[in-house]
């Protein structure tokens, strides 16, 4: 159990086009779910915090205007890299929160978007 | 399928050596990570091993076998501030994470 899944695994796009990346819960619901992203051998850098319902809260420096959230539901959360520039080309991940049962208050990964911008 | 394998929680003494092993089964191999997370708290890296052996970073030390599918984080002379969950991924051959759950390590004094 506790299986959260991204779609698609790896995109290369033009420059300017716009990416949605999806983030499922698959057998557990989350109020909350976290997109990160990261660049090689670094750490995850929190890029913002989805909630359920209502509007995502972004972190420092982080343009809520490029990088649209959206969580609709409690197993689906999207991320849309609108106009994507080759340095918005990385690794995104994102995790979500289990909201009640064996899941509750356990943050559990997904494996991760390589976007490829050119 | 897919499977990270690592405790689901240990405990150790504050100045003490703790060993957090990590196996895996996965379709390709690309690289192991190991992040430490503090509650509400992003994962910080720790290391990255693609290659046999040990990687040594001041207290924290990573070990990895591919041949025997895996690995350990050796923590030394351990403060309280590492009182945290350690994450061990792996990067299959398309690139993508496999998470294994966390081990919750807590010290005490």
């Amino acid at each position: 159990g506790a299986v959260v899944s991204q779609h698609p695994s790896w995109v290369i796009c033009k420059s300017g086009t716009s990416v949605k990346i999806e983030c499922r819960s698959l057998d557990f619901q989350a109020t909350t779910m976290f997109w990160y992203r990261q660049f090689p051998k670094q750490s995850l850098m929190l890029m913002a915090t989805s909630n359920e319902g209502s509007k995502a809260t972004y972190e420092q420096g982080v343009e809520k205007d490029k990088f649209l959230i959206n969580h609709a539901s409690l197993t689906l959360s999207t991320l849309t890299v609108t106009s994507a520039h080759p340095e918005d080309s990385s690794f995104y991940i994102c995790s979500a929160l289990g909201l009640a049962g064996p899941q509750y208050n356990e943050q559990f990964f997904g494996p991760g978007t390589r976007l490829t911008v050119l | 399928g897919q499977n990270i394998d690592q405790p689901t929680e240990m405990t150790a003494t504050e100045g003490a050596i703790v060993q957090i092993n990590c196996t895996y089964q996965t379709s390709g191999f690309n690289g192991l990570f190991w992040y430490q997370q503090h509650a509400g708290e992003a994962p910080t890296f720790l290391s990255y091993n693609v290659l046999d052996g040990l990687e040594e970073k001041g207290r924290f030390s990573s070990f990895l076998s591919r041949s025997k599918g895996y690995s350990y984080l050796l923590l030394k002379e351990l403060q309280m501030k590492d009182s945290a969950s350690y994450l061990c991924a792996v990067m299959d051959s398309n690139y993508q994470l496999i998470w294994g759950a966390g081990t919750k390590l807590i010290i005490k004094p």
